[in-house]
């Protein structure tokens, strides 16, 4: 049973544009969350958290948005870059990491 | 910073053989967790240690996998009697600090294959 849920497999956006990535989770007890940046052939790499205890948390290009209420998570990507082009995991963090299936992400020139 | 090195980064090995992965995590991290990442899925927690104490173990390790971190510093992952199943990428992270709210980072893994 999925905990954390990215139910969008692929997402083709224009370099410049915002990028928007949507992550869904089922256990309210989560209370920390991360995005993970994977490149082929590459560990993932830690870009972004948040914690429970706030809605929006913003590290240069990039901010996550967490509505508790909802039990949703997204990331903006903005201005969208070619170096974007990766996968990304949506995850919680209880000790160990409870990841999501990813979202290929494509920046188009 | 020369962040978390695994080793091999490939290995190839036919089903029953036993093969034995290492990690090494950023030095002063004293968290240390595995990870196994299958086609299409996000990496799955295996088993992870605070110093040399092994915390805890998924159900997906079973009793043909042990994890050691014998000094609190390298770890080690072994399979015993491979089978297809166990192909997979397997990643290995570390992190800081005893609260779990710290951000891990992750190795390039090893990549098992199965013949």
């Amino acid at each position: 049973d999925q905990q954390v849920k990215q139910n969008s497999p692929s997402l083709s956006v224009q370099e410049g544009r915002i990028s928007i990535l949507n992550c869904d989770y089922t256990n309210s007890m989560f209370d920390y969350f991360l995005w993970y940046k994977k490149y082929p052939a590459e560990g993932p790499t830690f870009l972004i958290s948040i914690s429970s205890i706030k809605d929006k948390n913003e590290d240069g290009r990039f901010t996550v948005f967490l509505n508790k209420s909802a039990k949703h998570l997204s990331l903006h990507i903005v201005p969208s870059q070619p170096g974007d082009s990766a996968v990304y995991f949506c995850a919680a963090q209880d000790d160990k990491i409870i990841f999501g299936k990813g979202t290929r992400l494509h920046i188009l020139p | 910073d020369t962040g978390v090195s695994q080793d091999p980064r490939h290995k190839i090995t036919k089903r029953g053989q036993n093969v034995t992965f290492r990690c090494d995590p950023i030095s002063e991290h004293n968290r240390l967790y595995w990870y196994r990442q299958t086609l299409g899925q996000g990496p799955e927690f295996l088993t992870y240690f605070q110093n040399e104490a092994q915390l805890e173990k998924s159900r997906l390790l079973s009793d043909r996998f042990s994890a050691e971190r014998p000094k609190g510093s390298f770890s080690t992952l072994e399979i015993q009697r491979t089978e297809q199943g166990d192909s997979a990428m397997y990643l290995c992270a570390s992190s800081l600090g005893q609260r779990s709210n710290q951000p891990q980072h992750f190795g390039d893994g090893t990549r098992l294959s199965i013949l």
